[in-house]
């Protein structure tokens, strides 16, 4: 079955450095990926998506390039916040499985002052 | 506006019991999605409805698990007899419809069996 795979947890960064957070999925047909980032005491909310190979995701400075010849979606952003501190899941979703999402473990990301 | 909502916030339950967890969508949503995350484990998909009907049943654990939805409105998910191993978040989301939209997710039922 369909499958996402981010690299492990924790993660822990001084202010103003680079992010990379790495994912990479295993699907037949054409994916849509998405992170989703839940911050400490609140709920789960979409960060950026990607609904076709080459296609760039962007918000709040974060960014994710859709990669389908590597299977990947990685996450960055040039120089992190103490307020990015959260988890960020990699997810996929297919029109043909009803549009459910499948998500990866989820990298806890912490930002130092 | 109001997000998707979820009661109860916590439940702790004995062993054996059942329990009923209920989601209310965004107004307007036809589609809506159960998820449930297990202490130090990624979120797993349990059911989704288009409308009240649902199509894939295929997430959910066991037969101890069952969810309905009214109309295109508040949808219900009662797992019976209650196991340790049914411990977890249970998250609900709506969207817009099929096909792509984002997902909007309630803050979710952390339940508890004791």
């Amino acid at each position: 079955g369909d499958s996402v795979t981010q690299m492990e947890g924790p993660v822990t960064l001084s202010e103003e450095a680079f992010l990379t957070i790495n994912c990479t999925y295993t699907a037949t047909g054409y994916p849509s990926l998405f992170w989703y980032v839940q911050y400490p005491g609140e709920g789960l909310q979409l960060l950026l998506k990607a609904t076709k190979a080459d296609d760039k995701g962007s918000n709040k400075g974060f960014e994710a390039t859709y990669r389908k010849e590597t299977t990947s979606f990685h996450l960055e952003k040039g120089s992190v916040q103490v307020s990015d501190s959260a988890v960020y899941f990699c997810a996929l979703s297919k029109e043909t499985s009803g549009s459910r999402l499948t998500f990866g473990e989820g990298t806890q990301l912490t930002v130092n002052p | 506006g109001a997000g998707v909502s979820q009661s109860p916030s916590n439940k702790v339950t004995e062993k054996g019991k059942d329990v009923e967890l209920r989601c209310d969508p965004i107004s307007g949503h036809t589609a809506l999605y159960w998820y449930r995350q297990r202490l130090g484990q990624g979120l797993e998909f349990l059911i989704y409805f288009q409308g009240n009907s649902a199509p894939d049943k295929s997430g959910l654990p066991s037969d101890r698990f069952s969810a309905e939805r009214t109309g295109e409105s508040v949808s219900t998910l009662t797992i019976q007899r209650t196991q340790q191993e049914d411990s977890a978040v249970y998250l609900c989301a709506s969207s817009l419809a099929l096909g792509g939209y984002e997902q909007y997710f309630g803050p979710g039922t952390r339940l508890t069996v004791t």
